[in-house]
């Protein structure tokens, strides 16, 4: 009963390098989103996707990319690294808007940027 | 666009009296709105949703929530707070179709229970 994982769980990176967040979901849902936590800001919506080979742009995107080449799979890249970054990134999966669309979500990736 | 508006940061309750926190949403349409937890630490946990029908939804661990169309409003409530309610609670509009099928979150209320 895996449901939404997401690796890694901890990184620190130098600024300027790059990474990829990778976060999988077992449940065959069609909408994957990515979300960066700072304090006081909530949960703000960096990608998301409504499906296999389709991407669009939350709240915050600037910075980042991301793919869905697999549905079960919603990858969230940093080409260049940048201190601002330093956050706390959740992925999320939900059945989409026919049936029931409760979002299911990772424990978190802690990225640090120095 | 939509969002999802929180006022209070910060809420602090004595164990055993009740809770309210506040939510107000913008949208144009029938909202999907649910309140997630989240303790420190963790991720996200579901406690309550509303997609139609009635708009008093009961929840996990005693919490209700009920949806006022008038106020743009989805209120969680719980009739008395245990100290293992300390947490962060967030709440959240399900914008469709026009809207982008985006799930956008308000900036959440720490919520601390004093013994």
């Amino acid at each position: 009963n895996a449901g939404v994982t997401q690796t890694p769980k901890f990184r620190v990176l130098k600024t300027g390098q790059s990474m990829t967040l990778l976060c999988a979901q077992d449940m065959n849902h069609e909408y994957m989103y990515w979300y960066r936590q700072d304090p006081g800001m909530g949960l703000r919506l960096i990608h998301y996707s409504v499906g296999e080979g389709t991407t669009a742009k939350g709240e915050v995107p600037d910075g980042y990319n991301v793919s869905r080449l697999k549905k079960q799979n919603f990858l969230l890249g940093l080409e260049s690294a940048a201190p601002s970054q330093t956050s706390v990134y959740f992925c999320a999966s939900s059945r989409g808007r026919s049936g029931n669309t409760e979002a299911f979500f990772g424990q978190g990736t802690r990225l640090t940027v120095v | 666009a939509q969002s999802v508006t929180q006022p209070d940061i910060h809420i602090t309750v004595s164990e055993g009296a009740s809770l309210e926190l506040r939510c107000n949403y913008s949208y144009g349409a029938t909202p999907y709105l649910f309140w997630y937890v989240q303790s420190p630490g963790q991720g996200l946990q579901l406690l309550l949703k509303y997609f139609s029908g009635d708009t008093l939804v009961q929840g996990i661990k005693g919490f209700e929530a009920e949806f006022k169309r008038s106020q743009s409003s989805f209120n969680l409530r719980k009739p008395s707070v245990h100290w293992s309610d300390a947490a962060e609670y967030f709440c959240a509009v399900l914008g469709v179709r026009e809207y982008g099928n985006k799930l956008v979150f308000g900036a959440g209320t720490i919520l601390r229970v004093k013994s």
